[in-house]
This record gives structure tokens, C-alpha cells and sequence, in this order.
């Protein structure tokens, strides 16, 4: 059974600082990886989704990076603001089984000081 | 990307009633909605797996008869807690996914249920 795991649970920083969140999951055998952001009392926002074939994604200020092998992911965020104080959720889809065995991690929550 | 709703946002209810919450798609067709559950500082725990004009595939744990699911048409679906008691109260998050957008699965806003 898929486990994922999110470290810290917690993180504050101050404006300005660069940051990294970090995912890591026991089974490498997966479709892809997608990094998601949860305001409170909220739905998700996807915010970058990685195909197991990659090695990394970009948006904006963010950076997603996957090593299968290692069973890790991590979301770089530069220049952090305000705005991006929320919960971040990773979530691993298997190689098997569809989106009903996609796995939730319980998020690392975020809070950008000004 | 796909826009999907979820009505009501927040619903207070009391112990027995039922309450049905319903999850849109807006500009695209969903085949395949699912539902959602999330507590307190815990992941996301997927309840069920519906199609568009089938029975609903709910995970093992969940009560069917409970939690009702339907999933009429390609752009709604809709969740009924009946009966619903105070450990029913939860963050209730539904999804979609279509073949328009390469199969990527979309999030509702989430309907926070509190049952008195």
C-alpha cells in the first residue's frame, strides 16, 4: 500500500525567503506526481503535475522536481510571498489502478510572515 | 484549467436529517466524478468513484446506503448523507475528470457539513 509522507507539517518563513517541501512515497511504481495547493476551508488548486518519465516541472516561482528511484518529490518556492501562505498537498497516482488509488500526503502548511 | 462547483459551501444540519450536496462541472463534460472526504488534519480519503450513468464504486468502509451517489449527466453529481449523525461531520471534496483536458482531475471548492 502507497504511502505518502510530508515533511514539515508545519513551516514558517519570512517574506522574501526561498523555501523547499518536501514529499516522499514507499512505492516508486507510479503514473505521476501533482503538487496541490489548499487555502482554508477550501478546495485544491493543482499546481504542477509530474509524469513519472520527468524529472522536473516549472511554473512562475515554483519548482517541482521527482526522483522515482528515491521515492521523492520536492516544491521549491522562491521569492515567497504572502499569498502563498496555504497547505500543500502532494498526491501520487499509481502506475496501476487509475485515480481511484491515488494516494493524498496530509500537506506541510505553509505560512509566509511579511 | 476546468472550473468545477460544489453547492452548498457550508451546511449545518441536525442529527437525522439528510443532506444532498451537489458537484458541477462547468465547461466540460466529467465522466468520472469522485468524492471526497477530509478530516481534521488528515489527507484527502476517497469515498467513491462515479461514471455518468452508472452506479457509483464506493471504497471499503464506506456505507452505500449512507452515502448516495448520484451521477446523472456529464456535468452533475450529487452526494446525499442521509441520516446524517455529528461523525459525519467533515470537509466533503469532489473532483471530476474529462477527456477534454488529457484526463487531468479538477477540484471542487469543497461543502463543509457540520452536523449538530
Amino acid at each position: 500500500k502507497q504511502e505518502v509522507t510530508q515533511i514539515p507539517a508545519a513551516l514558517s518563513v519570512p517574506e522574501g525567503e526561498n523555501l523547499v517541501l518536501n514529499c516522499s512515497f514507499t512505492d516508486s511504481a507510479i503514473y505521476n506526481l501533482q503538487w496541490f495547493r489548499q487555502d482554508p476551508g477550501k478546495g485544491l488548486t493543482s499546481l504542477l503535475l509530474i509524469q513519472s518519465s520527468q524529472r522536473e516541472q516549472t511554473s512562475g516561482r515554483l519548482n517541482a522536481s521527482l526522483d522515482k528511484s528515491s521515492g521523492r518529490s520536492t516544491l521549491y518556492i522562491a521569492a515567497s510571498q504572502p499569498g502563498d501562505s496555504a497547505t500543500y498537498l502532494c498526491a501520487v497516482r499509481p502506475r496501476s489502478g487509475g485515480y481511484q488509488k491515488v494516494t493524498f500526503g496530509i500537506g506541510t502548511k505553509l505560512q509566509v510572515i511579511p | 484549467g476546468a472550473v468545477v462547483s460544489q453547492h452548498p459551501s457550508r451546511v449545518i444540519c441536525k442529527s437525522g436529517t439528510s443532506v444532498k450536496i451537489e458537484c458541477r462541472s462547468l465547461d466540460f463534460q466529467a465522466t468520472t466524478m469522485f468524492w471526497y472526504r477530509q478530516f481534521p488534519k488528515q489527507s484527502l480519503m476517497l469515498m467513491a468513484t462515479s461514471n455518468e450513468g452508472s452506479k457509483a464504486t464506493y471504497e471499503q468502509g464506506v456505507e452505500k446506503d449512507k452515502f448516495l451517489i448520484n451521477h446523472a449527466s456529464l456535468t452533475l453529481s450529487t452526494l446525499t448523507v442521509t441520516s446524517a449523525h455529528p461523525e459525519d461531520s467533515s470537509f466533503y471534496i469532489c473532483s471530476a475528470r474529462g477527456t477534454d483536458h488529457y484526463n487531468e482531475q479538477f477540484f471542487g471548492p469543497g461543502t463543509r457539513l457540520t452536523v449538530l
